[in-house]
């Protein structure tokens, strides 16, 4: 089956400053790559997705790239700001496979 | 309210017992899927379900059963509750264009 793995496992960053998470995963087969965010005492929701057709999707201040030949994908967080602190969660599927894959989450801490 | 919500948001039970984890959404989705959340492991799929009366296991389904009888609610039960069953549930539904909405989450603890 599929396996997720996300990096860093925390990651602190001023404020204005740029955060990255980046993300591998195992199945060739899959072409679905959402990300969530995830703040304290919620559940998670859904911020920005990507299918395996499009290299790269921009919303406001946050980017998501894939590299389907490596099997990466990674969130990008421009100019911080404290609102901007949650854990977020990258996942992945197939079209025909509903079931998502999770990676274990990153914690993201802005610093005023 | 429009959404999914899930009850209780809070339960304290007893190992061996038995507890319903309930599951209710109003976009009539056709999938639904419940999920544990723990430190380490981030979000692992228990059971999933394609339509009323359609369910099938996830990552880790031992010790949960599942039903369907109506499209907008997906009940979550553990037959006997064991200590390594506390622990953070969610439940979602997938849109139509994959994305999944999840509840607020109930915190369950075995003692």
């Amino acid at each position: 089956g599929e396996n997720v793995e996300q990096h860093p496992s925390t990651l602190s960053v001023q404020e204005g400053d740029s955060a990255v998470i980046k993300c591998t995963y195992s199945d060739s087969a899959s072409n679905y790559f959402p990300w969530y965010k995830q703040e304290l005492g919620k559940g998670p929701q859904l911020i920005i997705d990507i299918r395996s057709n499009v290299g790269e999707k921009k919303d406001q201040r946050i980017a998501v790239t894939l590299n389907k030949t490596a099997k990466h994908f990674s969130l990008h967080i421009t100019e911080t700001q404290p609102e901007d602190s949650a854990v977020y969660f990258c996942a992945a599927s197939n079209f025909g496979n509903e079931k998502l894959t999770f990676g274990t989450g990153t914690r993201l801490t802005i610093i005023p | 309210d429009a959404g999914i919500t899930q009850s209780p948001r809070y339960k304290i039970t007893e190992t061996g017992r038995q507890v319903t984890l309930m599951c209710h959404q109003t976009w009539s989705h056709s999938y639904m899927f419940w999920y544990r959340q723990d430190l380490g492991h981030g979000l692992r799929l228990i059971y999933y379900s394609a339509a009323a009366d359609i369910t099938d296991k996830g990552e880790v389904p031992d010790g949960y059963v599942v039903s369907r009888s109506k499209t907008e609610n997906f009940p979550l039960t553990l037959e006997s509750a064991t200590r390594s069953q506390t622990s953070v549930y969610f439940c979602a539904s997938q849109g139509l264009f994959y994305e999944q909405y999840f509840g607020p989450g109930t915190r369950l603890t075995v003692t």
